[in-house]
C-alpha cells in the first residue's frame, strides 16, 4: 500500500514566521503535489514536482515555495506566514506509470496562523 | 482546460437511504474520472475511478458510471450507513499529460443518521 506521511497533523504559528511542512512517500513516485483545502473552495493546487529538484507552480503559489531534494520528500515552505494561510494542507503523490493520474494523499496538516 | 462541477451539500440521509451525488465535467478527450472520500479528520482516499467511457467504477457499495454523452460521473449507493458520513470529491486530471495534477469539485458533505 502506498503511504504518504506528513510531518505534523496540527501546527500553530505566528504571523511572520517561516513554516516548513514536510511530506514523505514510500512508493518511489515521481510526482508530488501540495494542495490547500478551504471550506467552500475545495482543494486548490499550490505547487507540484515531477522529479527531484523540479517544481511547477500550481494555481495559488503566492506566498509559498517548495523544495524537493530527494525523490521521496517534498517540502512546502511558507516564507512569512500570514493569517490568510490558515488552512488544511494536503500532500499527494502519483507515479508516471500506467495509472499515472491516481493520487495518494497524506492525512493533512491543519495550520493555524495567529 | 478541464473542469468539474459537483452538487454541493450538505446531504442529510437516514440509514439505508439511497444516495446520489451529481458530478459533471468538461474535458478535452476522455480523461480518467475519480471519486475521493475524506472522513472526518483525515486526508483524501481514492474511493473509485473509471478510466474510459461507459466504465463503471465501484468500491464499498458505491458506484459511478462514466457517461460521455452527458459528461457525467454521478456517485450512487443503494443503502447508506452511518459510517459513510464524509466529504466526497469528484475529480479529473488537469490535462492529458502524464503525472498531471487533479482538479477537484468543491466537495459534498454527507451526513447519515441512524
Amino acid at each position: 500500500d502506498v503511504k504518504v506521511t506528513q510531518s505534523s497533523r496540527y501546527l500553530v504559528k505566528r504571523t511572520g514566521e517561516k513554516v516548513f511542512l514536510e511530506c514523505v512517500q514510500d512508493m518511489d513516485h515521481e510526482n508530488m503535489f501540495w494542495y490547500r483545502q478551504d471550506p467552500g473552495l475545495g482543494l486548490r493546487l499550490i505547487y507540484f514536482s515531477y522529479d527531484v529538484k523540479m517544481k511547477e507552480k500550481g494555481d495559488i503559489p503566492e506566498g509559498y515555495s517548495v523544495s524537493r531534494e530527494k525523490k521521496e520528500r517534498f517540502s512546502l515552505i511558507l516564507e512569512s506566514a500570514s493569517t490568510n494561510q490558515t488552512s488544511m494542507y494536503l500532500c499527494a503523490s502519483s507515479s508516471t506509470g500506467g495509472a499515472s493520474e491516481t493520487q495518494y494523499f497524506g492525512p493533512g496538516t491543519r495550520l493555524l496562523v495567529l | 482546460g478541464n473542469s468539474v462541477t459537483q452538487m454541493e451539500g450538505p446531504v442529510t440521509l437516514s440509514e439505508e437511504a439511497f444516495l446520489t451525488i451529481n458530478c459533471t465535467y468538461t474535458a478535452t478527450g476522455y480523461p480518467s474520472l475519480f471519486w475521493y472520500v475524506q472522513y472526518p479528520g483525515e486526508g483524501l482516499q481514492l474511493l473509485l475511478k473509471a478510466t474510459k467511457a461507459d466504465d463503471k467504477g465501484s468500491n464499498k457499495g458505491f458506484e459511478a458510471t462514466y457517461r460521455k454523452e452527458t459528461t457525467s460521473f454521478h456517485l450512487e449507493k443503494g443503502s447508506v450507513q452511518v459510517s459513510d458520513s464524509a466529504v466526497y470529491f469528484c475529480a479529473l486530471p488537469k490535462s492529458g499529460q502524464a503525472g498531471t495534477a487533479l482538479i477537484f469539485g468543491k466537495g459534498t458533505t454527507l451526513s447519515v443518521s441512524s
